[in-house]
């Protein structure tokens, strides 16, 4: 069985602060894919980002960064100098290549950032 | 950006009515689904779809249908509501991987939030 765990509930920063999501998964496939995606209050979710199970190479686009470590199963999301349009639901999913074919998501994280 | 589309975006509803939300794209993919998501929860998928004429159950029990009568729409129904029902309902699709070693990312609509009194 896959599981996704976020257990940062919710996060409350002051604008211009850096902060980090946890996500931490579990899957018994060898290769499998990880997303961060983002749910404004409008309700919508936006892709941030995938990442498949070879590469471990941490990436950055802006103010966002990824750290993907195999040994401790985890995918982490750095939010450098937050604003307060980051302020959203973050979740984190799984899809694996033996499982279901949907994907498999945490309960998400609440990000608040305050001016 | 993604081109899918769900109407109505907020439903209120009577038990025992039958609703059908839509989902539309724009984008050609194969590959379409539909989560639940309840308040302050994560999202579970219900139905998923290959392509034309093809559905599947997700991991979450649903007493909803679904069809796929042609690529670009994927409607969900509910034969008769109930008070159970009320969440938020959101479609997603994706381009259909050459194998299931890939993986492709889902754009997600906007969302249906319905309300069964």
């Amino acid at each position: 069985a896959q599981k996704v765990t976020q257990a940062q509930t919710e996060i409350s920063v002051v604008e211009k602060e850096d902060v980090t999501l946890d996500c931490v998964y579990e899957t018994r496939d060898t290769t499998y894919y990880l997303f961060w995606y983002k749910q404004p209050p409008s309700g919508e979710l936006v892709f941030l980002i995938r990442r498949n199970s070879f590469d471990e190479q941490n990436e950055i686009s802006g103010r966002y960064s990824w750290n993907f470590q195999k040994s401790t199963s985890s995918f982490n999301f750095t939010i450098t100098a937050s604003q307060v349009v980051d302020s959203a639901v973050y979740f984190c999913a799984l899809r694996g290549a033996g499982g279901a074919d949907g994907l498999t998501f945490g309960k998400g994280t609440h990000l608040i950032i305050q001016p | 950006e993604a081109d899918i589309y769900q109407t109505p975006r907020y439903l209120v509803i009577g038990t025992g009515k039958k609703i059908t939300l839509e989902c539309s794209q724009t984008m050609g993919h194969d590959k379409m689904y539909w989560y639940q998501q309840d308040p302050g929860m994560e999202l579970h998928l219900i139905h998923y779809s290959y392509g034309v004429n093809s559905t599947e159950k997700g991991d979450l029990s649903s007493e909803s249908t679904v069809s796929r009568i042609r690529t670009e729409h994927f409607p969900l129904t509910l034969e008769s509501a109930r008070p159970s029902h009320t969440s938020q309902y959101l479609c997603a699709s994706s381009e259909l991987e050459a194998s299931r070693a890939s993986s492709y990312e889902q754009y997600f609509g906007p969302g249906t939030r319905l309300t069964v009194t």
